[in-house]
């Protein structure tokens, strides 16, 4: 069965700090990659999301990951948080070709506190 | 508000009373999954519905949890005597045919569960 491992269950960076967050999953085939986000009190969001392609995907607000097959990761950078980021950040993957079901494994999540 | 949509947002029973949660998807969407989260998890799969079709159903669907999606359109979970196993937030996701990429949910807010 695949698995998704975050390596950090919680982060503490001050503002500027450039952050990046582990994640490593374990299936060998073909498979979609996505990054989602909660911030306190709200839904999951979709941050970033890998398909196909160019390795190295943007997301919102300044994040992006890149997907490195040999080494069977997705991990999340950004070169400078700011205290909006304060969130929970889940990687998430699903099997790239019975990935037209969506269903989707997600990490444990890492919370990223930023201090002002 | 044209997001996913559950309801109630939370729910407070006792152990061993029914409780049944509502989620209305993203309207172009065709595809209706179900996950639960607890306390330093990530969401887990528990089943997913192309139209009203239920195609998938994790091992944690013990047979206490019912899903359905009569028409295709809004789905509920029943849980019947619920455990105190049961608390946990209940998170509804739409995808599939409407979206960017049959792989890319969208979440909605989800139903807290607490059981007494």
């Amino acid at each position: 069965a695949q698995s998704v491992s975050q390596h950090n269950h919680h982060v503490i960076l001050s503002e500027a700090a450039s952050l990046e967050l582990g994640c490593n999953y374990s299936y060998g085939g073909t498979v979609n990659l996505f990054w989602y986000v909660q911030y306190p009190g709200q839904h999951l969001q979709l941050l970033l999301k890998y398909f196909s392609g160019d390795p190295l995907v943007k997301g919102i607000k300044g994040f992006e990951a890149e997907f490195i097959k040999s080494k069977f990761s997705f991990n999340l950078r950004k070169p400078s948080v700011q205290w909006s980021d304060t969130a929970e950040y889940f990687c998430a993957v699903n099997d790239g070709y019975g990935g037209s079901q969506g269903n989707l494994i997600f990490g444990k999540g890492t919370k990223l506190s930023v201090k002002p | 508000d044209t997001g996913v949509s559950q309801d109630p947002r939370h729910k407070i029973t006792k152990r061993g009373q029914n409780v049944t949660f509502r989620c209305d998807p993203i309207s172009e969407h065709n595809r209706l999954y179900w996950y639960r989260q607890t306390l330093g998890q990530g969401p887990e799969f528990l089943t997913y519905f192309q139209n009203e079709a239920q195609l998938e159903k994790s091992r944690l669907l013990s047979d206490r949890f019912s899903a359905e999606r009569p028409k295709g359109s809004f789905s509920t979970l029943e849980i019947q005597r619920t455990e105190q196993g049961d608390s946990a937030m209940y998170l509804c996701a739409s995808g599939g045919l409407g979206t960017g990429h049959p792989g890319e949910l969208f979440f909605g807010e989800g139903s807290r569960l607490t059981v007494l």
